[in-house]
């Protein structure tokens, strides 16, 4: 089973909300990854996360919080979002960051955000 | 940043036809290199992963890897109007960060 769980599946949201995207996974992978992915531009990294902590940050801007309570969950946390942060929210997840056949990286479904 | 190449096409071909989609990369000392296809609206799908040079097949598709040339393609075989996607080309980076290609499409037509 290689199914990674993402809740919203649509948001929208005003620039002064506060709101977050979750993310979940139970294949017992210790890497979890946060991707943005623009229409008709492929997905950018956002952050990385290696056994619950934190291991890359794209330079992505403070209004994005990235959260892992535990090895199975993701969150992203949203704050004061700008309209063009309208996007699809793309969670992946890897059993290892370890090249070779572990790293291997499976997408959630996304969450569609639209910040009016 | 590295860079990972591929024609946005859209490259058409009929039905039952081979579809071939290729990549090229910056980084020579790149180890992992990966498939992935994109319906419109939905997430990427990983539908090969290739580590080593050559050829690694799997069902009706075909990886290649040419290290050497520093490119990698992909292969559908007896193409059907369901392949018809978005093919993204995908190498990894330090920290096990991917870097897609802008992505082909592909169209198959019956």
């Amino acid at each position: 089973d290689t199914e990674v769980t993402q809740t919203p599946k649509h948001l929208v949201m005003g620039m002064t909300n506060k709101k977050s995207l979750k993310c979940e996974q139970h294949m017992g992978h210790r890497a979890m990854y946060w991707y943005k992915q623009k229409a008709k531009k492929p997905p950018e990294l956002m952050f990385v996360y290696s056994y619950e902590k934190l291991s890359i940050n794209e330079s992505v801007p403070s209004r994005f919080s990235p959260e892992c309570p535990n090895s199975s969950l993701l969150n992203l946390h949203l704050h004061a979002l700008q309209p063009e942060d309208s996007a699809l929210y793309l969670c992946a997840s890897s059993q290892t960051l370890v090249a070779g056949g572990l790293d291997t990286q499976y997408f959630g479904p996304g969450t569609r955000l639209t910040v009016l | 940043q590295k860079e990972v190449e591929q024609n946005s096409g859209p490259l058409s071909v009929p039905e039952g036809a081979i579809a071939s989609l290729n990549c090229t990369y910056s980084d020579r000392g790149s180890q992992s290199f990966f498939w992935y296809r994109q319906y419109s609206g939905k997430s990427p799908e990983l539908i090969m992963f290739i580590y080593s040079n050559g050829d690694k097949e799997d069902g009706r598709f075909t990886a290649q890897l040419n290290k050497a040339s520093q490119y990698v393609s992909l292969l559908i075989r007896d193409s059907q109007p369901s392949d018809s996607a978005t093919y993204l080309c995908a190498v990894r980076e330090y920290g096990n960060k991917l870097v897609f290609g802008a992505g082909t499409i592909l169209r198959v037509k019956s």
